[in-house]
This record gives structure tokens, sequence and C-alpha cells, in this order.
């Protein structure tokens, strides 16, 4: 078991440019989270998947932020524009429900 | 909606010395309960659960009892080691939208 891979681990991206973040979830797992994480204002959930389809999206900050998941084993978030705000640690995370979600390592994104 | 309460650190320890970190939680059903840890630079992972009430969850010499009458998780350990020092984030997930929740996280610093 690989465990959740996220890519890539750091990305650093000028102001106005899209940015395109990647999560392969562990195979069998039907839920997938993404959230942000900054010093300001701590871990966010942005928005969860259950069997590819978004469940709740209501922390996606705006407009600029889109998330997708094709099918069982990938999904992505997307940033179009990027901006100097955006920069933070953003996780995946991946599980069947109440027995608990599996976390990856994280990409750091930085905005200059 | 649902939310979890930990309290607040930073928590500053000598080595071997008694942990406690106190969270309470509200949410509607019957939620289950977890801590995941935060090592320096790396992502979450799971410490411990627990399912339904009076369960206790353990790992690592972590404990935590689910206690629905006052509706807390609180994080123990009986003897803290420098390698212990992280960010420990008390989370929910409610079975009818199995949504993880977390708090804000307590910081723990232990010192040789």
């Amino acid at each position: 078991d690989a465990g959740v891979i996220q890519s890539p681990r750091h990305e650093v991206t000028e102001m106005g440019q899209e940015v395109t973040l990647r999560c392969k979830p562990i195979s069998g797992h039907d839920y997938l989270f993404w959230y942000r994480q900054t010093m300001m204002r701590g871990l966010e959930l942005l928005i969860y998947f259950n069997n590819n389809v978004p469940i709740d999206d209501s922390g996606m900050p705006e407009d600029r932020f889109s998330a997708k998941m094709p099918n069982a084993s990938f999904s992505t978030l997307k940033i179009q524009p990027s901006e100097p705000r955006d920069s933070a640690v953003y996780f995946c995370a991946s599980g069947r429900g109440t027995y608990g979600y599996t976390f990856g390592s994280g990409t750091r994104l930085t905005v200059v | 909606g649902d939310s979890v309460t930990q309290m607040e650190g930073p928590v500053t320890l000598s080595e071997e010395a008694f942990l406690t970190i106190n969270c309470t939680y509200t949410a509607t059903g019957y939620p289950s309960l977890f801590w995941y840890v935060q090592y320096p630079g790396e992502g979450l992972q799971l410490l411990l659960k627990a399912t339904k009430a009076d369960d206790k969850g353990s790992n690592k010499g972590f404990e935590a009892t689910y206690r629905k009458e006052t509706t807390s998780f609180h994080l123990e350990k009986g003897s803290v080691q420098v390698s212990d020092s992280a960010v420990y984030f008390c989370a929910l997930i409610n079975p009818a939208d199995y949504k993880l929740s977390f708090g804000a996280g307590t910081t723990v610093t232990v010192r040789a």
C-alpha cells in the first residue's frame, strides 16, 4: 500500500499562472478530501468527493479554485489564476467513512 | 453544524511529564472520534480513534476515551518524550455525511 500520493511535493509559481495539484487515493477508498493548511487559518476543508461525485464544495474559496475527480484513482485541484494568498500546504486524504481518513504528504505551494 | 473544540496551545513540557489535551465536540447523531498528529514538515497521521461511547483508543502510549455524556475525547500520555513534539488535532466524522471536521490543533513541545 503506497498510501495517498500527492504531486508535486513543492510548487513555486508566479502570480497569475495556473497551478494543478494532483492526488492518487488509496485503492478501494470511496471518499476523497482536499484541505488547505496555513499558519493563519489552520486546516480548511475545501471540497470532498464520494464515489467521484463532489458532495460539499462550500469551502472552495472562490471561482479561481476548481476540483475534479474523473475516476476513482485520481483527483486534481486547480487554481487559475493563482495569487500570493493561495500559498499554503494542500493536503489530500482518502478513506471509507467512519474508519478514518489517510492523508498524503501534501503539496507546498508558493505563489510569488 | 459539527464542531470540535480543543485546548489552545502551545503546550511545553519536560520529558517524562504527563500530557493531557482536552477536546470536546458538538455533532448531530453519533460521530466517530479521532486524534491526528502532525510532526514538523509532515502530513497528518491518524494516531487513534474510537467509534462508540466508552471506547478507548490507544496507540504509541497515547490514550483517549469516548465520553458521550460529556461529549469529550481527551488525549493523554503518561510520560512524554522529545519525539512527541508535534501538533495534535482532535477530529470527528459524522456518519450522516462522513465529513471530517477538525479542531484548531494544539502544538506540543517536549524539552529534554
